[in-house]
């Protein structure tokens, strides 16, 4: 069974860079097929699709963060991971890490990890 | 503001049958997108519930469905039980963000 499991800093200044890992135990990362998503969720609000790498590399973003965001692989630590810059108040959310196919939703999921945006 | 658009909330007694609604445009249900549905308890992920035409994960039961028509989508919950009481998400796929994920922004289910 695929664990999921988001790490990195719950608290992040403003114009700064978010980074996070997600750490994926019970399959690869360079599984084929497969895609690694990020989604998150602003305190009280609903789901939002940040981005997702497929299992080659390739990347593809929500146009609403494009310009901000970053997504990578590490097959050698079996790892994925989320960078935004330039972060407001706005990026203020739980963020979680996720594994999809394409058109067939999540099903595995982090538990998420809260990032705040504040000085 | 979410691509799809739920109640904020809907409610219903132990026993009976609701249904929570999803609309969305022609470029995201309407294009034939699968409709799926999350189920989502406060301060935890959220559990896929219903995907593609009315799919159930192992462990759902089957009084949990799905429907589509058009550009919508409902879930249909029947013999509400207590642990029922949730957030609710339609997510599908959108053609203005190359056919990637789109949400609803939840409807909370209360269990009176």
């Amino acid at each position: 069974q695929v664990m999921l499991q988001e790490s990195g800093p719950g608290l992040v200044k403003p114009s700064e860079t978010l980074s996070l890992t997600c750490t994926v135990s019970g399959d690869s990362v360079s599984r084929e097929d497969y895609y690694w998503g990020w989604i998150r969720q602003p305190p009280g609000e609903g789901l939002q699709w940040i981005g997702s790498i497929y299992y080659s590399g390739s990347t593809y973003y929500n146009p609403s963060h494009k310009s901000r965001i970053a997504l990578s692989l590490d097959m050698s630590k079996n790892t994925f991971s989320l960078k935004l810059t330039s972060v407001t108040a706005a990026d203020t959310a739980v963020y979680y890490c996720a594994r999809h196919l394409r058109f067939v939703p999540p099903g595995d999921w982090g538990r998420g990890i809260l990032v705040t945006v504040s000085s | 503001q979410s691509v799809l658009t739920q109640p904020p909330s809907v409610s219903g007694a132990p026993g009976q049958r609701v249904t929570i609604s999803c609309t969305g445009s022609r470029s995201n249900i309407g294009a034939n997108y699968d409709v799926n549905w999350y189920q989502q308890v406060p301060g935890t992920a959220p559990k896929l519930l219903l995907y593609g035409r009315n799919n159930r994960p192992s462990g759902v039961p089957d009084r949990f469905s799905g429907s589509k028509s058009g550009s919508s989508a409902s879930l249909a919950i029947a013999g509400l039980q207590a642990d029922d009481e949730a957030d609710y998400y339609c997510q599908s796929y959108d053609t203005s963000l190359s056919g990637y994920m789109v949400f609803g922004g939840g409807t909370k289910l209360t269990v009176l």
